[in-house]
């Protein structure tokens, strides 16, 4: 079956640290993206990636970093300078075609304590 | 005033209910509009997707988009607790450029 796998699902980690975030698609999609959801804040975009090896900051990039070195891929990493780290990521994918719609994975919860 | 303007709820409806969500935009360029469904603690899934205006309908979903009054709107008929989730609206205009989102609605359908 064609989808998005992020993993893992929880994640902990302790003030100070980074975290790698991973995200795997087997669409074929070339563009892909991250988005991170805080209760009543919605989706925001935190980066997105039209093509490999090339990318592009949304909204809240600050605090983040990514690759995108194979298609399938796109790991999102938290670094310490995130100040509030603490929420729910999605990694998504479309084609990158006018109006194309993303396609979501599961999300992983991160917690930082 | 935001690009999309989403009432978050909770909707709270008795199961057989018809459901109406409800989404405004200000950007006129908009031209391709989704509407994604959301369960607690899983990523949204693609519920409906309408280009331009008018209507579509999947089942007990129809989607309505009225570019005219900038307004879109999804309805669920004969609502049943599996149901019961946050729904979000998407759109994007003709150009190649990310999709703006709505903060979601909650809907609670009780039996």
């Amino acid at each position: 079956d064609g989808g998005i796998t992020q993993s893992p699902k929880y994640l902990f980690r302790k003030e100070g640290q980074n975290v790698t975030l991973s995200c795997e698609q087997n669409l074929n999609h070339d563009a892909m993206y991250w988005y991170r959801q805080d209760p009543g804040q919605g989706l925001r975009l935190i980066y997105y990636s039209q093509i490999v090896n090339d990318f592009q900051k949304g909204d809240i990039a600050e605090g983040y970093s990514v690759s995108r070195e194979k298609k399938e891929s796109f790991p999102l990493t938290v670094t310490s300078a995130q100040k509030n780290p603490t929420a729910f990521y999605l990694c998504a994918s479309s084609s990158w075609d006018r109006g194309s719609p993303l396609h979501f994975g599961n999300g992983t919860r991160l917690t930082v304590t | 005033q935001k690009e999309v303007e989403q009432d978050p709820g909770p909707l709270s409806v008795p199961e057989g209910a018809i459901v109406s969500l409800n989404c405004t935009y200000s950007n006129s360029a908009f031209q391709y509009f989704m509407w994604y469904r959301q369960y607690s603690r899983k990523g949204p899934e693609l519920l409906m997707y309408t280009y331009s205006s008018g209507n579509k309908e999947d089942g007990r979903f129809t989607a309505q988009v009225d570019k005219s009054s900038k307004y879109i709107s999804l309805f669920i008929r004969d609502s049943q607790p599996s149901d019961s989730a946050t729904y979000l609206c998407a759109m994007t205009g003709s150009g190649y450029s990310t999709l703006t989102f709505g903060k979601g609605t909650m809907l609670l359908v009780s039996p």
